[in-house]
């Protein structure tokens, strides 16, 4: 177990519509990232928050937006769902300090969107 | 941004061979270079990293090499065994900011 929490596991939905994924990160960790991984692809990046304040942006769609709550636990709202969409995505949290140390992953949340 | 890439994409070795899979980063200020292993429909864990004040860093089996002047590193792996069959990725980044992950290398040791 890593200690970072992703719910739901799993998610199934029809185009068009709107979900939230959910993501809490190891105590202590500030940083918190999302990442996309599609069927048999690597993991892009799509957005950091650090302390409840946004980063770094990768390659985020504008369908697509996040936050982090001052309890730090980070959510990723997926809206206008396209079937592109499915993969799995995985939220990981780091301690930052002069040089970056590990990321640890959450489990993932498998969305499909049919 | 940091732009990071892996080779090969596929990687087929006999079991006790030897696995060297290698990455290039772009951004000359990328100071954490990390290897995670992914097994199937799991998350990505950390196997081991290697910091940009260090040039070989070795636990058991496994060994990362850094060249920082040709922006370069490396993942070894001696004495495979059919459970090293995964997914590995390579990763950079620089000081804060997020992981920029290489695209991937799936191994697979044949037994």
């Amino acid at each position: 177990d890593s200690g970072v929490t992703q719910t739901p596991k799993h998610l199934i939905t029809a185009t068009g519509q709107r979900v939230t994924l959910r993501c809490s990160p190891r105590s202590g960790d500030l940083s918190v990232y999302w990442y996309q991984q599609s069927l048999d692809q690597g993991l892009q990046f799509l957005i950091q928050y650090y302390n409840g304040e946004e980063r770094a942006k990768g390659n985020i769609l504008e369908r697509f937006s996040a936050q982090q709550f001052p309890d730090l636990h980070s959510e990723l709202n997926l809206s206008s769902l396209e079937l592109g969409d499915s993969a799995l995505y995985f939220c990981a949290s780091s301690v930052e300090g002069l040089y970056n140390t590990e990321a640890f992953f959450g489990q993932g949340t498998r969305l499909t969107v049919v | 941004g940091e732009n990071v890439e892996q080779h090969p994409s596929t990687l087929s070795v006999q079991e006790g061979d030897s696995a060297v899979i290698k990455c290039t980063y772009s951004d000359s200020a990328s100071n954490y270079f990390p290897w995670y292993k992914q097994e199937l429909g799991k998350r990505p864990q950390l196997i081991i990293d290697i910091r940009s004040n260090v040039g070989e860093k070795k636990d058991q089996r496994i060994a990362v090499t850094l060249n920082k002047t040709a922006k370069h590193f490396s993942l070894h792996i001696t004495e495979t065994q059919p459970e090293d069959s995964a997914v590995y990725f390579c990763a950079a980044s620089t000081g804060r900011r997020a992981l920029t992950f290489g695209s991937g290398t799936r191994l697979q040791v044949q037994p």
